[in-house]
């Protein structure tokens, strides 16, 4: 089961929107709802921001938001801020009941 | 509040045995709807899910690793345990602990540094 596969750095200035992107395939990102995405500070667990492709659990910023099309999830943050520069792992089950990780995403805040 | 902490040697030789605790508080482990998950993350191969196991003694594991793998319960002590055998050079990462829920990982630990060197 191969990683998902993410851009390896996205950047913005404060304010603006960003969407990253998660590939798969139809037998994982395209072929379940399982998709989360997770926030990674250094030194620090990954946090979950997004489950089930477009939920937010509580206490998640609204600026936070996710999309699925296909074999394709997207995580956009919008109102870029400074606390935002971290890194980004879209993560999703799949038909082998296993589960795979995306190859993470370093987003920068200019 | 769910809190997991993961706990053991944070050194291991080639060859030998890697084990690793994760003591869970503020969730009983014996619970139905989840599964207690080991991830381990290293700058080579990024976020890799290991396995996981059910407090009934299921488990599923990464077919990459599953020939290498235990997990196991201890419901008296609420909490489960990793075995990771023949570990090698490319076995050393940052190990988490974390409670999986309707295909959901919202509690992780915080995560312990496993090096393995002779």
């Amino acid at each position: 089961q191969s990683a998902l596969t993410q851009p390896a750095s996205v950047s913005g200035s404060p304010g603006q929107s960003i969407t990253i992107s998660c590939t798969g395939t139809s037998s994982d990102v395209g072929g379940y709802n399982h998709v989360a995405w997770y926030q990674q500070h250094p030194g620090k667990a990954p946090h979950l921001i997004i489950f089930h492709v477009s939920n937010r659990p509580s206490g998640v910023s609204s600026r936070f938001s996710a999309s699925k099309s296909g074999n394709t999830a997207s995580l956009t943050i919008s109102g870029l801020q400074a606390e935002d520069e971290a890194d980004y792992y879209c993560f999703s089950y799949t038909s082998s009941t296993i589960y795979v990780f995306g190859t993470g995403t370093k987003v920068t805040v200019l | 509040q769910v809190q997991l902490q993961e706990s053991g040697p944070g050194l291991v030789k080639p060859s030998e045995t890697l084990s690793l605790t994760c003591v869970v508080s503020g969730a009983s482990i014996i619970s139905n709807e989840d599964w207690w998950s080991w991830v381990r993350q290293s700058p080579e191969k990024g976020l890799e899910w290991i396995g996981e196991v059910h407090h009934s003694g299921a488990t599923n594991f990464n077919p990459s690793l599953e020939s290498r793998v235990t997990m196991s319960v201890d419901k008296s002590k609420n909490q489960f345990s990793l075995n990771l055998n023949s570990v090698t050079v490319a076995d050393t990462a940052v190990y988490y602990c974390a409670r999986g829920r309707d295909f959901t990982w919202g509690y992780w630990g915080q995560g312990t540094l496993v090096t393995v060197s002779s």
